[in-house]
């Protein structure tokens, strides 16, 4: 276990329907990050939150808002999705958003994203 | 542009032997490189993390180069075993006080018995 859980692991909605990704780690780090990794692509950073703060958004569409209560907690809440949207979305942690050594990112495992 | 290759896509070898992974990268300014490892249905997990000073480091059977010459980067993995099947990943951050970072497709291995 890399000490960050996401919840839900799998989840298939429809393009009408609202839910959200849940993220948490317990590294007691002040960075936390969503990624998106489609198949045979490289991981894509949608969002980088620092000291709750977010620090990047990297031109990903309203349909997806992230929410970063406090440091160990970051959602990723979903509406009106579309079917190109399905893929694994990856939370990570790290220390600080610098990109030094110093920084390493631990990853969750994902939650596996359908939209039907 | 700012790009990360990775090769072969895809590599199939048997348990026991060895196998190297290469990673070319175009980014400026490097700060450093990252190489992952990812089951399938889980998240990466880091392997190796190289600065520019830094030519080799050793991860168990896992051993990572660097040559920023070249901006090449392999991961050679020894005596693999069936654990070993993942896909793995490369990374690079660059740019300084901006702070970004690539992602590589990643090379998918399957270690056969």
């Amino acid at each position: 276990e890399t000490g960050v859980t996401q919840t839900p692991r799998h989840l298939v909605m429809g393009m009408t329907n609202k839910k959200s990704l849940k993220c948490e780690q317990h590294l007691g780090h002040n960075a936390m990050y969503w990624y998106k990794q489609s198949a045979k692509k490289p991981l894509e950073l949608m969002f980088v939150y620092s000291l709750e703060e977010r620090v990047e958004n990297n031109s990903v569409p309203s349909r997806f808002s992230p929410e970063c209560p406090n440091s160990s907690h970051l959602f990723l809440h979903l509406h009106t999705l579309q079917p190109e949207d399905s893929a694994l979305y990856l939370c990570a942690s790290s220390q600080g958003t610098s990109g030094g050594a110093e920084n390493e990112q631990y990853f969750g495992p994902g939650t596996r994203l359908t939209v039907t | 542009k700012n790009q990360v290759e990775q090769s072969p896509q895809s590599l199939i070898i048997l348990e026991g032997k060895n196998c190297t992974l290469q990673c070319n990268y175009t980014v400026s300014p490097f700060s450093n490189l990252r190489w992952y490892k990812q089951d399938t249905g889980r998240g990466p997990v880091s392997l190796t993390i190289m600065t520019f000073s830094e030519n080799t480091k050793s991860n168990g059977r896992y051993t990572a180069t660097l040559d920023a010459d070249t901006k090449q980067s392999s991961l050679h993995i020894t005596a693999s075993q069936l654990s070993d099947s993942a896909s793995y990943i490369c990374v690079v951050f660059y740019g300084g006080a901006t702070n970004k970072l690539i992602f590589g497709t990643g090379t998918l291995l399957a270690v056969q018995p």
